[in-house]
């Protein structure tokens, strides 16, 4: 599976909109993006996923790039409760072996 | 209403010793799986699990072996424990071989502390 690089942290204020950026340059045509979230102490937790076109769902939305070589996790009302590690993985489709979930996105909401 | 609970959510153990974690999902998944974080919070797949198929990742000691007495149950077990095994283990399970559709649904994770 391809890497991908994200920022280390990042700052957002309670009630603006969280914008997660990832780098995933080498990804091959038949990769998908998916993001996960780990609040502490808790297990990940699936927030979305796509392929190349832009995505929404009651979580986030996910905005690909049209080379997808990178993409954007936009939390649209951060809240307090966002306050997690945001991981950021490409993987190929009902593949499952050799994941590996990085260091991902410490995403601090400031109230 | 827990989805996907493991038990128990502490172990400390004495290096050697044998230890198992129990999982169990109640989302009628076909697929569970086991992951491990570790102290640098890189979390890696261990094995995946369904229908009687087992994957492993290469990289896993066998000294760790899953055991499924059902769809809905994957145990681990894990034989001659070592400081190294000292780690968060996840379980999981999805719909689908990989999660493709609708991603993994996690546990909440078992602290493994070997001494």
């Amino acid at each position: 599976d391809a890497k991908t690089t994200q920022p280390t942290s990042m700052d957002c204020a309670e009630g603006r909109a969280a914008n997660l950026p990832c780098n995933h340059s080498t990804i091959s045509g038949n990769e998908y993006v998916y993001w996960y979230r780990q609040i502490h102490s808790q297990g990940p937790q699936y927030i979305i996923h796509g392929l190349k076109n832009n995505e929404t769902n009651e979580m986030a939305s996910l905005i690909i790039t049209e080379d997808r070589k990178s993409s954007t996790l936009i939390l649209p009302h951060a809240t307090l409760r966002d306050t997690a590690v945001y991981y950021c993985i490409v993987r190929v489709a009902n593949r499952d072996d050799k994941i590996i979930f990085g260091k991902g996105t410490r995403l601090h909401i400031l109230p | 209403d827990t989805a996907v609970s493991q038990t128990p959510k502490y172990l400390v153990t004495q290096m050697g010793n044998d230890k198992s974690i129990k999982c169990e999902q109640n989302l009628g998944h076909d697929t569970m799986y086991w992951y491990k974080q570790d102290s640098k919070k890189f979390l890696k797949i261990m094995f995946s699990y369904n229908n009687k198929e087992l994957i492993i990742n290469e990289t896993v000691p066998n000294r760790f072996s899953p055991k499924s007495p059902d769809k809905a149950h994957l145990n681990l077990h894990i034989n001659s424990l070592e400081l190294g095994d000292s780690a968060v283990y996840f379980c999981a399970s999805s719909q689908e071989r990989g999660g493709s559709n609708y991603g993994y649904t996690f546990g909440s994770g078992t602290r493994l502390t070997v001494v």
